[in-house]
């Protein structure tokens, strides 16, 4: 299982329209991180989200980690066929030290 | 970019042959991180380092080594490598907090 649930695993959504990615967990999140594949690629870190309630924007995606700190939304607006490929959220954990646990990932595809 | 490379990018071997993977920075970061990737199963970790000659297994270390003799490289070998080794393989590293940055990977086929 993972532990670090993400929500949906893949959606295909028509050119211009909005869309929003969850990433859930069932403990404190203390560092949230997004990225971005696309195929055949190596993961590309779009943003980095620390304190509850926290929101950033890069473009038109924006980020947001949740009060108590348990789930991040990745939002896009009027989204574009380069948005397309695979989000994944990765996140701190006291336990793990300086290693990062990741979610299995979420596949987007952009109709034109 | 954040200064990492790996090579070779495509590498297709045969079963029982050693191979060895680099990855290369040029950041100093201190933490290096071997993943592979697989359909169904996500990212998931294989050794880590955390400065020269110190590293430590991740999740699925079984017939993996790694080795980081400089600050820069940090080396993946398969002692002898099996089909259920064919992967993506991504390094990564990370300065000490803050999100660890990814190559672009390496594709092995193992036949």
């Amino acid at each position: 299982s993972q532990e670090l649930e993400q929500s949906p695993q893949s959606l295909i959504v028509q050119e211009g329209k909005n869309l929003t990615i969850n990433c859930t967990s069932s403990k404190t999140l203390y560092g949230l991180y997004w990225y971005k594949q696309k195929y055949g690629e190596g993961l590309i870190f779009l943003m980095m989200l620390q304190k509850g309630g926290e929101e950033k924007s890069h473009e038109k995606i924006t980020a947001k980690l949740d009060e108590k700190k348990q789930q991040s939304s990745l939002h896009i607006t009027a989204s574009q066929p380069s948005h397309a490929g695979i989000y994944l959220c990765g996140a701190d954990r006291l336990e793990y030290g300086n290693k990062l646990v990741f979610g299995a990932g979420t596949i987007l595809r952009v109709k034109s | 970019d954040a200064g990492i490379t790996q090579s070779p990018r495509h590498k297709v071997t045969e079963t029982g042959t050693p191979v060895t993977l680099r990855c290369h920075q040029t950041e100093n970061h201190r933490y290096m991180y071997w993943y592979r990737q697989d359909p169904g199963h996500g990212l998931r970790l294989i050794h880590y380092s955390y400065g020269v000659k110190d590293t430590d297994k991740g999740e699925v270390s079984d017939g993996y080594s790694v080795s980081r003799s400089k600050t820069e490289d940090f080396l993946l070998t398969l002692e002898s490598a099996t089909s259920s080794q064919t992967s993506v393989y991504f390094c990564a590293i990370r300065l000490t907090a803050g999100p660890q940055y990814f190559g672009p990977g390496t594709r092995l086929t193992v036949l």
